[in-house]
């Protein structure tokens, strides 16, 4: 079974302060994908970002990046002198099977002004 | 390119109401998912098809729940009788697999807010 844990239920921090979102997941499957959903206070789920197990390589894209660390099985997000506008829920979510994703409960992140 | 249409946007009706929710996938992406989505369940897989074919239904709650995905390009949830407990965000999201596992995202519609009184 899979099963993805995001242990932060809220998170509150005020802008311009840096922040991390953890993400521990568990499989058994030795080939498997990482994601990251947003979800702002319009409700709707954005895509962010994908890793595939045989890739552990950080990722960086502006403000964001993403730590992968098999040893430890996380996947934890990492925003940068955050904003406002980053304010959202955050979901990890695993991937093994053909098409079927296992979500996390998600972060509420509160960027304060 | 079109995302993911879901309609309606929000539905608000009495118990005992069949309910309809409509979603039409992106073009070209084989998967289709029926979530739901509450603040004590969190986000909850109902149901996912591959090629229009049911692959895994083991999230719908119930026999009052039921989907179907007569094409490629339209796959509807109804909920009949309708009860107040069913009252969620209900969102439909597209992928495209590829062999047996695949590196695709999901690609989430904007949700059905609905509201069973």
């Amino acid at each position: 079974a899979q099963k993805v844990t995001q242990a932060q239920t809220e998170i509150s921090v005020v802008e311009k302060e840096d922040v991390t979102l953890d993400c521990v997941y568990e499989t058994r499957d030795t080939t498997y994908y990482l994601f990251w959903y947003k979800q702002p206070p319009s409700g709707e789920l954005v895509f962010l970002i994908r890793r595939n197990s045989f890739d552990e390589q950080n990722e960086i894209s502006g403000r964001y990046s993403w730590n992968f660390q098999k040893s430890t099985s996380s996947f934890n997000f990492t925003i940068t002198a955050s904003q406002v506008v980053d304010s959202a829920v955050y979901f990890c979510a695993l991937k093994t099977n053909a098409g079927k994703s296992t979500f996390g409960d998600g972060t509420t992140l509160t960027v304060k002004p | 390119d079109a995302g993911v249409i879901q309609s309606p946007r929000h539905e608000v009706t009495e118990m005992g109401q069949e309910v309809t929710l409509r979603c039409k996938p992106i073009s070209g992406h084989n998967s289709l998912f029926w979530y739901r989505q509450t603040m004590m369940r969190g986000l909850e897989l109902l149901i996912y098809f591959n090629n229009n074919v049911p692959i895994d239904d083991s999230g719908m709650p119930e026999d009052r729940f039921s989907a179907k995905m007569p094409n490629a390009s339209f796959s509807t949830l109804k909920i009949q009788p309708s009860e107040p407990r069913d009252s969620a965000v209900y969102f439909c999201a597209s992928s495209l697999e590829q062999g047996a596992a695949s590196n695709q995202p999901q690609h989430f519609g904007d949700g059905t807010r609905l509201s069973i009184l």
